[in-house]
Order: C-alpha cells, then sequence, then structure tokens
C-alpha cells in the first residue's frame, strides 16, 4: 500500500486566492482527517469524516475553510480566500474502525500564503 | 512537516543511553494511547499504543507505561540511537469516534 497521498507537497499562494488540498487514504480505512500543524499551535484537528460522513468540524478555524470527502478515496480542505494566518502544514491521516485505531498520516503539505 | 520548534521542551541523551519521554494527557475519560514520532520534513509515525486496561506495553526497544491515577504517560526508549532523534508526541482517544488529541511534543536529540 502507498499510505495515505497528499498533493501538492508545497504550495505557496497570494493571499486571497483559493487553496486546494488533496488526500487519498489508505484503501479499506473508513475514517478520515485532516490536521493543521503550526510552531505556536502544534498539531490541530480540523475535521474528521467517517464512512465519508463528517462527524466533527469544530475545529475549522473559520467559515474560510471547507472539507469534503465526496467517496472512500478522496478528501479535499478547501481555503477561499487564504490569508497569511494559515500558513501551515495540513496533515490528512486515515484509519480503521478494526482493531487498532492508530492513524497513518501522509506526508503533509506544506502552505505559504504572501 | 515541520513540527513544532520553537517552544518545544528538548531532552538531550547520549548515544546508548536510556531515554524517557513524558506525557500529561487532560481526559480521565480517555481510553487509548498513542506515540508519535515525527522527523523533519514527514509526518508523525506510530510508534505504540496502549489501551486504558493495561499500565505497560512494550515493544521492539521501546515500552508504554500509563499511570491512570495521575493522567500520566511516558515513552522509554533503550540504547537509543541518532535515528531516534526526532519530536515525539503522545496522543489521547477521549471515547467515541477514533478521534486523537495529540499533545504539544518533546524533541529528542541524540548525541554520539
Amino acid at each position: 500500500d502507498a499510505g495515505v497521498i497528499q498533493s501538492p507537497r508545497h504550495e505557496v499562494t497570494e493571499m486571497g486566492q483559493e487553496v486546494t488540498l488533496r488526500c487519498k487514504p489508505i484503501s479499506g480505512h473508513n475514517s478520515l482527517f485532516w490536521y493543521r500543524q503550526t510552531m505556536m499551535r502544534g498539531l490541530e484537528l480540523l475535521i474528521y469524516f467517517n464512512n465519508n460522513v463528517p462527524i466533527d468540524d469544530s475545529g475549522m478555524p473559520e467559515d474560510r475553510f471547507s472539507a469534503k470527502m465526496p467517496n472512500a478515496s478522496f478528501s479535499t480542505l478547501k481555503i477561499q480566500p487564504s490569508e497569511p494566518r494559515d500558513s501551515a502544514v495540513y496533515f490528512c491521516a486515515s484509519s480503521s474502525r478494526t482493531g487498532d485505531y492508530g492513524y497513518t498520516f501522509g506526508s503533509g503539505t506544506r502552505l505559504t500564503v504572501v | 512537516g515541520e513540527s513544532v520548534g520553537l517552544h518545544l521542551p528538548t531532552l538531550s541523551v547520549q548515544e546508548g543511553d536510556n531515554s524517557i519521554i513524558n506525557c500529561a494527557y487532560s481526559n480521565s475519560a480517555s481510553d487509548y494511547f498513542i506515540w508519535y514520532k515525527q522527523e523533519s520534513g514527514k509526518g508523525p509515525q506510530f510508534i505504540i499504543d496502549i489501551r486504558s486496561n493495561m499500565d505497560k506495553r512494550q515493544g521492539q526497544r521501546v515500552t508504554v507505561l500509563l499511570n491512570k491515577t495521575v493522567k500520566h504517560l511516558s515513552l522509554q526508549i533503550a540504547a537509543t540511537q541518532p535515528g531516534d532523534s526526532a519530536v515525539y508526541f503522545c496522543a489521547e482517544n477521549p471515547g467515541g469516534y477514533n478521534k486523537l488529541i495529540f499533545g504539544a511534543g518533546t524533541r529528542l536529540a541524540v548525541h554520539p
């Protein structure tokens, strides 16, 4: 298995532009999580899905952030409009409810908003 | 992924020594705990987990200890190697769906 795949690996965009981050979870995993990592706040859970349904989006910072999971193999996190304070590394992780609940993380997308 | 940087506590050890990384968790209802390792430029990687019905679990060179009375978790790494240098996070599952809440992290620096 190729693991959790995120794209792009790096994204530099101008303030006000729309940014879309993509994630392909591990096949067979039915839970998907989006985290944001910054120096000041560490790893923050933004939103998670179970069986493609959003369960808890209380970590999404503002209405500018939205996430979708149209099918079991794909999810997007969109920021519109982007702001410099959104600069961070965004991680996607997936897990299975059977057995252990350990997550498998992707390599992350480093977002820089200038 | 760039780990939490400037304000992380740092544990410095000599190669070959044993390391102990500590974590205080917040929710007494948490029933599942995991330790993750994050190397520079990478996502967190699962190391070892433990359920609340246990107080100790061992893996290869690593041991996790759980003290539910004081809500404390520790990770012990035996014979620490340079490749162990990373940021280590503890995470707790407060129950319900398997969402994890991460601690702030500890940077482990291994010196030759």
